[in-house]
């Protein structure tokens, strides 16, 4: 049962380089997201899409880039690191619902910008 | 801004006893969830209690939702020393079922 698959579980990066992280997910849902936890702070909305093809923004999405090209498959771009970006993301999954929805999480991948 | 603030910030108690942990939101909701978040892993769905539901019951835990107050409670009875991780709730964001706006989390220790 794989779920949801992040990739890398863990990046170093140096300010102003562009990377992608990965996400993949097997259940056919159509909702994915991407988030972000900082100590403190909890999980944070960076962008979500509802069907291939189709994303929009979350509560903080400056600085990231996402598209959904297949219903499987939703990469996070960060286009010029900051050390700002220095977090903990998590893609989640989600199926269509009527009213509520259980969101399946990824293991997180740990990222830290010098 | 999150939807939701998880009180307390941090709860510690001994294995066996019961522990509780609110959950206070801002804007009308047809959906409140809890997750619990283990160490240095993803979250996981605990419960779902809807609008027109007072209060909901899974094994150990059992959730209240009181939408005139805007609060949920999340209790867990006869704690074990596996329940220790941190706690949140979640509602809907925006107007899209699909996605969660979360609270800042209970960080929950059962000592043995």
């Amino acid at each position: 049962n794989a779920g949801v698959t992040q990739t890398p579980k863990f990046q170093v990066l140096k300010t102003g380089q562009s990377m992608t992280l990965q996400c993949a997910q097997d259940m056919n849902h159509e909702y994915m997201s991407w988030y972000r936890q900082d100590p403190g702070m909890g999980l944070r909305l960076i962008h979500y899409s509802v069907g291939a093809g189709i994303t929009d923004q979350g509560e903080v999405p400056n600085g990231y880039n996402v598209s959904r090209s297949t219903t499987e498959d939703f990469p996070l771009r960060l286009l010029s690191a900051a050390p700002s970006q220095t977090s903990v993301y998590f893609c989640a999954s989600s199926q269509q619902g009527v009213s509520g929805n259980t969101i399946y999480f990824g293991e997180g991948s740990w990222l830290t910008v010098v | 801004s999150q939807q939701g603030e998880e009180d307390p910030q941090a709860l510690s108690i001994q294995e066996g006893e019961n522990a509780t942990m609110n959950c206070s939101y801002k804007t009308s909701i047809n959906n409140l969830q809890w997750y619990r978040q283990n160490s240095g892993r993803g979250l996981v769905h605990l419960i779902l209690i809807r609008s027109n539901e007072r209060e909901k019951h899974s094994g150990r835990l059992r959730v209240t939702l009181d939408t005139s107050k805007k609060s949920s409670s999340l209790l867990i009875t006869a704690s074990r020393a596996a329940d220790t991780a941190s706690y949140f709730c979640a509602t809907p964001y925006g107007g899209s079922q699909g996605n969660l706006i979360f609270g800042k989390g209970t960080k929950l220790s059962v000592k043995p």
